[in-house]
């Protein structure tokens, strides 16, 4: 079946480490994007890609990085850098010239 | 894109409909409405979207009023399943868009927690 997936589900890091959280879309999307959930509230949008080697900033994007080497994967690296780490984080995808983004099912990540 | 207003929270009983509230007052011409939910520790699911005219899919229903400054959107028969925040999101079409540069940004706000009770 096609969709998208994130591993692991559940992350537990040491403060002060990288770690980079893994999507991977079997639809053939070319966009695709990286938001964060804190408890309570909406998401906010990290990083977005449109194509292969091409990405932009979305609104919080200080101190994470991304890359998009394939059309498949577009890997989050949560960095030390970034000061309040531990969230759910979605990555989505979607059609070019589409608008309807299919989610994948989240990563918790708890920094201690 | 425009600015959304919804309900922090409403109850349903199972079987009987949901309507769901979002206040849209300045939204502009080229701009639609998009419905998404999120079950508690999944990612966000797709509903339905409309401009102007009301639709339907096996989902749900989306009625827009005719300023188009409000919209609703409607589970027929709600089950308990359907327990979900759910996301009132106003934003251009990307094909609309003039700016490829943009994306497909989606604006989520903190939405309404629909609760169907048994």
């Amino acid at each position: 079946d096609g969709g998208i997936t994130q591993s692991p589900k559940y992350l537990f890091r040491k403060e002060g480490q990288n770690v980079t959280l893994s999507c991977e879309q079997n639809l053939n999307h070319d966009a695709m994007y990286w938001y964060r959930q804190d408890p309570g509230q909406g998401l906010r949008l990290i990083y977005y890609s449109q194509i292969v080697n091409d990405f932009q900033k979305g609104d919080i994007a200080e101190g994470y990085s991304v890359s998009r080497e394939k059309k498949e994967s577009f890997p989050l690296t949560v960095t030390s850098a970034q000061k309040n780490p531990t969230a759910f984080y979605l990555c989505a995808s979607s059609i070019t010239r589409r608008d309807e983004q299919y989610f994948g099912p989240g990563t918790r990540l708890t920094v201690t | 894109d425009a600015k959304t207003t919804q309900p922090p929270s409403m109850d349903c009983a199972e079987g009987r409909a949901a309507n769901l509230p979002c206040n849209h007052s300045t939204i502009s011409g080229n701009e639609y409405v998009y419905w998404y939910r999120q079950i508690h520790s999944q990612g966000p699911q797709y509903i339905i979207h409309g401009l102007k005219n009301n639709e339907t899919n096996e989902m749900a229903s989306l009625i827009i009023t005719e300023d188009r400054k409000s919209s609703t959107l409607i589970l027929p028969h709600a089950t308990l399943r359907d327990t979900a925040v759910y996301y009132c999101i106003v934003r251009v079409a990307k094909s609309r868009d003039v700016s490829w540069t943009s994306g497909s940004r989606l604006t989520f706000g903190e939405g309404t927690q629909l609760t169907v009770n048994p």
